[in-house]
């Protein structure tokens, strides 16, 4: 049974960096890649970014210049930084294992990422 | 980037009814779609892959089809436990965006 589980601060000022990290528990590393999402208050499911085992990344196009996915295979993690976060970045931040065929099928628990000054 | 749009936004209706909600794409995606199911403060979770397969431990009332740019999500008699907000995503081409979601409520 595949796990991932995530953490990271939760409540960040304006201009600040957001770290979370989520680490995988069985199953292969290797053969999925690896996903941020993330769901503003009361919004519907955005799509950050993913990376796979070799260090593969996309990104959603607005986010590309702020947004950086980095791999650790030795620990089977995966960290998203946003920098430069403001209001807007306030949401749910969740972890994911996707495949292009078989689509998110393993989810983290989700972590509440705040801006305020 | 694709744009992924559902309809409705919002559908009322009973324990016992047929519904259907909709996914178009901006462009063709083959069958590189899939389904989510999310109750409020919970992850999304996995009801279909591939327009049309349903993810283990999904109830059968729940179907999909499509190919190309229009799908739909059927649920073929309404459960009480299905009242929750249904998204369709495209992995045809990265950003693997998200349609903006279709809240399922009780009549």
């Amino acid at each position: 049974q595949v796990q991932v589980q995530q953490w990271g601060a939760g409540l960040l000022k304006p201009s600040e960096t957001l770290s979370l990290t989520c680490a995988v528990y069985g199953g292969s590393f290797s053969n999925y890649y690896w996903n941020w999402i993330r769901q503003s208050p009361g919004k519907g499911l955005e799509w950050i970014g993913e990376i796979n085992h070799s260090g593969s990344t996309n990104y959603k196009t607005s986010l590309r210049s702020r947004a950086t996915i980095s791999v650790d295979t030795s620990k089977s993690q995966f960290s998203l930084k946003l920098t430069s976060v403001t209001a807007a970045d306030t949401a749910v931040y969740y972890c994911a294992r996707f495949h292009y065929y078989y689509g998110i099928d393993v989810w983290g628990q989700g972590t509440t990422v705040t801006v305020a000054s | 980037d694709i744009q992924m749009t559902q309809s409705p936004s919002s559908l009322s209706a009973s324990v016992g009814d047929r519904v259907t909600i909709a996914c178009r794409a901006g462009q063709s995606i083959t069958n590189y779609l899939h389904w989510y199911q999310q109750k409020p403060g919970k992850a999304p979770k996995l009801l279909i892959y591939t327009a049309s397969n349903l993810q283990g431990g999904v109830p059968s009332r729940f179907s999909g089809s499509g190919y190309g740019t229009d799908f739909s999500l059927t649920i073929s008699s309404l459960q009480l436990e299905d009242f929750a907000t249904y998204y369709c995503q495209q992995s045809f081409s990265p950003p693997y965006t998200f349609g903006q979601g279709t809240k399922l409520e009780i009549k």
